[in-house]
C-alpha cells in the first residue's frame, strides 16, 4: 500500500515569492492534515480536512497561507507571499474518519532566503 | 488543553543497553497517547498507541510504554538498544473523540556501538 506522498522534497525560495506543496493521501483516508515543523520543535497542526471540510484551520495563518482539497483526495498548501520565518518541514498526514492514528508523509523542507 | 512535556532533549545510549525516553502529559479528559519516531529525512512513523485499553503497550521494534494515571506519564522504553533506534521520538497527546494531536518537542536518541 502506497503512502503518504509528498512533493516536492526540497524547496528554496527567496522571501516574497510563492510557494506551494502537494500532498497524495493514503487511498481511502478521508481525513487530511497539514502540520509545520520548525527546527528542533515537534510539528504543529495547520488545518485539517474531513473529506472537501476545512474543518479546524485556526491555526493556519490566513492572511499569507491558504489551502485546498478538491475532490477530497489531493491537497494543496500555499504560501504568498513567503517570509523568513516560514522556513520549516510542512508535513502531510492522512487517517481514516474518527480515527486517531495518522500517517505522515516525507515533508516538504522550506528554506526562505 | 492538552499538552505533553518531554523531558529530555538529548539521551544517548550504548548498543544493548536499555532505552528510556521520558513523557509526562497534561490532558483535561481521558487522553490517547502516542509516541512517533522520524528518523532523519523520513516521515513520523508510529511506533504506539495507548486509548483506555491496556495500560502496559507493545509497539513496533521492540518498544513498549506504560500509562500511569497517577503520575501523568507515558515513558517509552526498550530493553536493548540498536543502532538503527537512533532518530528523534515525539510523545504525542490527543482527546478522546478528536483528532488533533499535539506533539513533543522531541527526544534525539543518541546509539554509540
Amino acid at each position: 500500500e502506497a503512502g503518504v506522498v509528498q512533493s516536492p522534497r526540497y524547496k528554496i525560495i527567496e522571501k516574497k515569492q510563492p510557494v506551494a506543496f502537494w500532498c497524495n493521501p493514503i487511498s481511502g483516508h478521508n481525513t487530511l492534515y497539514w502540520y509545520r515543523q520548525n527546527l528542533g520543535q515537534g510539528p504543529e497542526l495547520l488545518i485539517r480536512y474531513e473529506n472537501e471540510e476545512a474543518v479546524d484551520d485556526s491555526q493556519l495563518p490566513k492572511d499569507r497561507f491558504s489551502a485546498e482539497r478538491l475532490k477530497g483526495v489531493d491537497s494543496t498548501l500555499k504560501i504568498q507571499p513567503a517570509e523568513l520565518g516560514d522556513s520549516a518541514v510542512y508535513l502531510c498526514a492522512s487517517s481514516l474518519l474518527g480515527v486517531h492514528e495518522q500517517y505522515f508523509g516525507p515533508g516538504t523542507r522550506l528554506t526562505v532566503t | 488543553a492538552q499538552s505533553v512535556t518531554q523531558l529530555d532533549s538529548h539521551v544517548s545510549v550504548s548498543e544493548g543497553t536499555p532505552v528510556l525516553l521520558r513523557c509526562n502529559y497534561s490532558s483535561s479528559y481521558s487522553p490517547s497517547l502516542f509516541w512517533y519516531v522520524q528518523h532523519p529525512n523520513k516521515g513520523l512513523q508510529l511506533l504506539l498507541k495507548y486509548t483506555s485499553a491496556a495500560t502496559l503497550v507493545k509497539g513496533i521494534n521492540g518498544f513498549e510504554a506504560e500509562f500511569k494515571k497517577s503520575e501523568t506519564s507515558f515513558h517509552l522504553t526498550k530493553p536493548s538498544a540498536h543502532m538503527s533506534d537512533a532518530a528523534e521520538y515525539f510523545c504525542v497527546v490527543s482527546n478522546t473523540g478528536f483528532q488533533k494531536l499535539v506533539f513533543g518537542t522531541g527526544t534525539r536518541l543518541l546509539v554509540s556501538p
